[in-house]
């Protein structure tokens, strides 16, 4: 079946930038998301990228997909201590929405 | 407005108890979800409905009942459950359940199963 995957923990320092790193199998893919869950929370969708485009920002968001490649990373700008959390890449192409494992994000102050 | 609103945010249960979750959206979505988070896990996809009807069952136990009285609401019903069921139980909603429609969570209901 399809499959998302995710490095599972990322550590930077209040200040720097963080980029969360994703791979996925479905060639026939066509959104691209990520999410943030906090502790205690639901899945909050941050932003999403169609497969025909290739960059999307957001703020201090920004999402890069290389469609060869099936890679998708977010880079988060000016990581902030708020922004710690897990981050799950999904992906929806003829199959319902399939995730990642998630992403660990700690930030250090 | 993208807000998916779920009641009660935590729950505890015995096994004999019948209890029920419940989610509501007023942002016209016509599909609407339930997924299953267990600690340190992705969600996994429970129930889809779409106007109403139940389009998947990803071969869940009977002992949860979906039911979707309107295209606003819907419900979790859960009867005789185990200790294992305890879980963060999130509902979702979409424009229609097709691809590239952006699917939006609610806050979750906190399960637990004594």
């Amino acid at each position: 079946g399809e499959d998302v995957e995710q490095s599972l923990f990322l550590s930077v320092r209040e200040g720097d930038s963080s980029v969360i790193n994703c791979t996925y199998t479905d060639s026939s893919s066509t959104y691209l998301y990520w999410y943030k869950q906090e502790p205690g929370a639901g899945l909050q969708l941050l932003t999403y990228i169609f497969s025909n485009m290739d960059m999307k920002q957001d703020q201090r968001l920004t999402v890069l997909l290389n469609k060869k490649d099936k890679h998708l990373s977010l880079r988060i700008a000016d990581t902030q201590t708020g922004d710690s959390a897990i981050y799950f890449c999904a992906e929806t192409g003829n199959t319902p929405l399939v995730f990642g494992k998630g992403t660990r994000l700690s930030v250090i102050a | 407005d993208t807000e998916v609103t779920q009641t009660p945010k935590h729950l505890v249960m015995g096994m004999t108890n019948k209890k029920s979750l419940k989610c509501e959206q007023h942002m016209g979505h016509r599909a609407m979800y339930w997924y299953k988070q267990k600690a340190k896990k992705p969600p996994e996809l429970m129930f889809v409905y779409s106007y109403e009807k139940l389009s998947i069952n990803e071969s869940v136990p009977s002992r949860f009942s979906p039911e979707c009285p309107n295209s606003s609401l819907l419900n979790l019903h859960l009867h005789a459950l185990q200790p294992e069921d305890s879980a963060l139980y999130l509902c979702a909603s979409s424009q229609v359940h097709l691809s590239g429609n952006t699917i939006y969570f609610g806050e979750g209901s906190w399960l637990t199963v004594v």
